[in-house]
Parts: C-alpha cells; sequence; structure tokens
C-alpha cells in the first residue's frame, strides 16, 4: 500500500510564525500535492510538484511556499502564520500518470493559529 | 460558476435504502472521473473511477453522462459504515490536477 506520511497530526502556532508541514511518500511517487480544506469551501489546491526541485502554483498559493528537495519529501512553510491559515492540510501523491487513477492522501495536519 | 458542484446534503436515509448522489461539471475537456469517500476528520479516500460505461463495485454504481457533464453515485442497501461525505473528482483536459467538489453528507440510520 501507498503511504504518505504527514509529520504532524494536530499544530498550534502563533501569529507571525513560520510554520513547516513536512509529507513523504513511500511509493517512488513523481507527483506531490499540498490542499487545504476549510468547511463549505471543499479542497483547495495550494501547490504541486511533478518532479524533485519542481513546483508549480495552485489555486490558493499566496502566503506559502514549499520545497521538494528530495523525491519522496514535499514540505509546505507558512512564511508568517495568519489565523486565516487556521485549517486543515492535506498531502497527497501519484504516479506520473495518476490523474488517470487517483491520488493518495496523508491523514492530514489540523492545524490552528492563535 | 464552480468547476465541480455537488448538493451538500446531508442526506439522511434509513439502513437498507438506496440513495443516490449526483455531480455536474463544467469543463468539457475533463477526462477522469472519481468518488472518494472521507470519513469525519480522516483523509479522502478513492472509492472507485466513473467510466462512461459505466461501472458497479458490489452496492456501489457510478455513471458518466459526458454530454449532460453529470455524474452519479448510486449506493444500494446502505449500512450505518456508510455514513460519510462524498466527493466527486474531475481531472481537468491537461496535467494530473484533480478538482475537488465541496462533497455530499450521508447519514444512514437505524
Amino acid at each position: 500500500d501507498v503511504k504518505v506520511t504527514q509529520s504532524s497530526r494536530y499544530l498550534v502556532k502563533r501569529t507571525g510564525e513560520k510554520v513547516f508541514l513536512e509529507c513523504v511518500q513511500d511509493m517512488d511517487h513523481e507527483n506531490m500535492f499540498w490542499y487545504r480544506q476549510d468547511p463549505g469551501l471543499g479542497l483547495r489546491l495550494i501547490y504541486f510538484s511533478y518532479d524533485v526541485k519542481m513546483k508549480e502554483k495552485g489555486d490558493i498559493p499566496e502566503g506559502y511556499s514549499v520545497s521538494r528537495e528530495k523525491k519522496e519529501r514535499f514540505s509546505l512553510i507558512l512564511e508568517s502564520a495568519s489565523t486565516n491559515q487556521t485549517s486543515m492540510y492535506l498531502c497527497a501523491s501519484s504516479t506520473r500518470t495518476g490523474g488517470n487513477y487517483g491520488y493518495t492522501f496523508g491523514s492530514g495536519t489540523r492545524l490552528t493559529v492563535v | 460558476r464552480k468547476e465541480v458542484e455537488q448538493d451538500p446534503g446531508p442526506f439522511n436515509v434509513p439502513e437498507g435504502a438506496t440513495v443516490a448522489f449526483n455531480c455536474t461539471y463544467s469543463n468539457s475537456a475533463s477526462q477522469s472521473f472519481f468518488w472518494y469517500r472521507q470519513d469525519c476528520r480522516k483523509e479522502p479516500k478513492l472509492l472507485m473511477s466513473v467510466y462512461s460505461s459505466g461501472n458497479e463495485d458490489g452496492r456501489f454504481t457510478a455513471q458518466l453522462n459526458r454530454a449532460s457533464q453529470y455524474i452519479s453515485l448510486l449506493i444500494r442497501d446502505s449500512k450505518l459504515s456508510d455514513s460519510a461525505t462524498y466527493l466527486c473528482v474531475v481531472r481537468g483536459g491537461g496535467g494530473n490536477k484533480l478538482t475537488f467538489g465541496t462533497g455530499t453528507q450521508l447519514k444512514v440510520e437505524l
């Protein structure tokens, strides 16, 4: 089974802090994605990566950056956390043609910014 | 207009009932279609892909109507364990990005 592991299940951070959310997958997948999920808004794509050191903006990249130094790891960075970034963050991965087969998600990180 | 639209529900049905969810998508070039299931406070998990010819997996049947840009999911003989949110998911005309609907909540009751 593909495993996508997110480093923290719950996280509480203060406004203005720099926050790192880590995601690791163990199936040699090329594609990795970061989403946030909010009630009534569904899943919204923040950033994605199709290869090492490659990144593309999703639909809501403002206030976020990403890093993909190794194929298995995709990090989401909140440069200066704000209360409107309180959300559930979900990492996903897929094969290069994963759009045909869907994604596998990590268990999510529930981030609260106070 | 949202790319993928679903009725949010909730659908409250008795155990054993048949329930159907619908979804519409706006991009006529969309190529792949899925239903995901998400339990409360958990991650989404792939339930099934949806093919033009329609496909079945046990009690679950998915249908795609490309002309109407419409996807459906039918659940027969509902179980308590089917209670979850069902997400309609579409891959657009290019790349591997998936677009998720906001989900339809199902509650199966005794």
